[in-house]
């Protein structure tokens, strides 16, 4: 079984601020990680994801995540955000086998303040 | 293209009602999913479907059912609603199995209220 943790349910950061989102999983498998981004009122859109090679990934609005695996995290940061960055984040864990799902956690509500 | 469509948006259900919620996509993707977003829970799977004709539980399945007689379209239908049934439910899709890492894409919600 696989579980996400996200361990801060809000975040809140001025303009400009350099911003850190944590994720924690657990699985007995090597898994893929992803971050889903919701702004208000939509749905969930893929922001990045990490499947193999270099652990660092990036998107294109900025964010990056970096895979650590004896530390089991997915973190995601970006060196300065902009109030546009308002949203709802969610770390998402998939196993290449077995069930075709994503488990997600509980998501962080970034609030960027200007 | 219009990806992943999911409707009503809205809804307002008595307790005991039941309803369906419709989720089309127009990308030919074999998996299709429901899930299920409460607050400081993130989304739980309810039901999954690989293909045509066949469909599976997830974490979250009691008091829904669904069916995929065709790849475009998977409803979750509401059996007898409940007020714990009320949530934001989302239809995903996406290529192939599991095991690429296929992105997959979201609806935009349906938001439901059980009174």
């Amino acid at each position: 079984a696989q579980s996400v943790t996200q361990l801060d349910s809000q975040v809140p950061v001025f303009e400009e601020a350099p911003v850190e989102l944590r994720c924690n999983y657990s699985s007995s498998v090597s898994v893929y990680l992803f971050w889903y981004v919701q702004y208000p009122n939509q749905g969930l859109q893929l922001l990045l994801k990490y499947l193999s090679g270099s652990t660092l990934v990036e998107s294109i609005n900025g964010f990056e995540a970096e895979f650590n695996k004896s530390q089991t995290s997915f973190h995601l940061r970006k060196p300065s955000v902009h109030i546009s960055d308002t949203a709802e984040y969610f770390c998402a864990v998939k196993s290449p086998t077995g069930r075709r799902a994503l488990t997600f956690g509980s998501g962080t509500r970034l609030q960027v303040q200007p | 293209n219009a990806g992943v469509t999911q409707t009503p948006k809205f809804q307002v259900l008595k307790t005991g009602q039941s309803m369906t919620l419709q989720c089309a996509q127009d990308m030919n993707h074999e998996y299709m999913s429901w899930y299920r977003q409460d607050p400081g829970m993130g989304l739980r799977l309810i039901h999954y479907s690989v293909g045509a004709g066949i469909t599976d539980q997830g974490e979250v399945p009691n008091g829904y059912n669904v069916s995929r007689s065709t790849t475009e379209d998977f409803p979750l239908r509401l059996l007898s609603a409940a007020p714990s049934q009320t949530s934001v439910y989302f239809c995903a899709s996406s290529y192939g199995d599991g095991g690429s890492g296929n992105t997959i894409y979201f609806g935009e919600g349906s938001w439901l209220t059980v009174v």
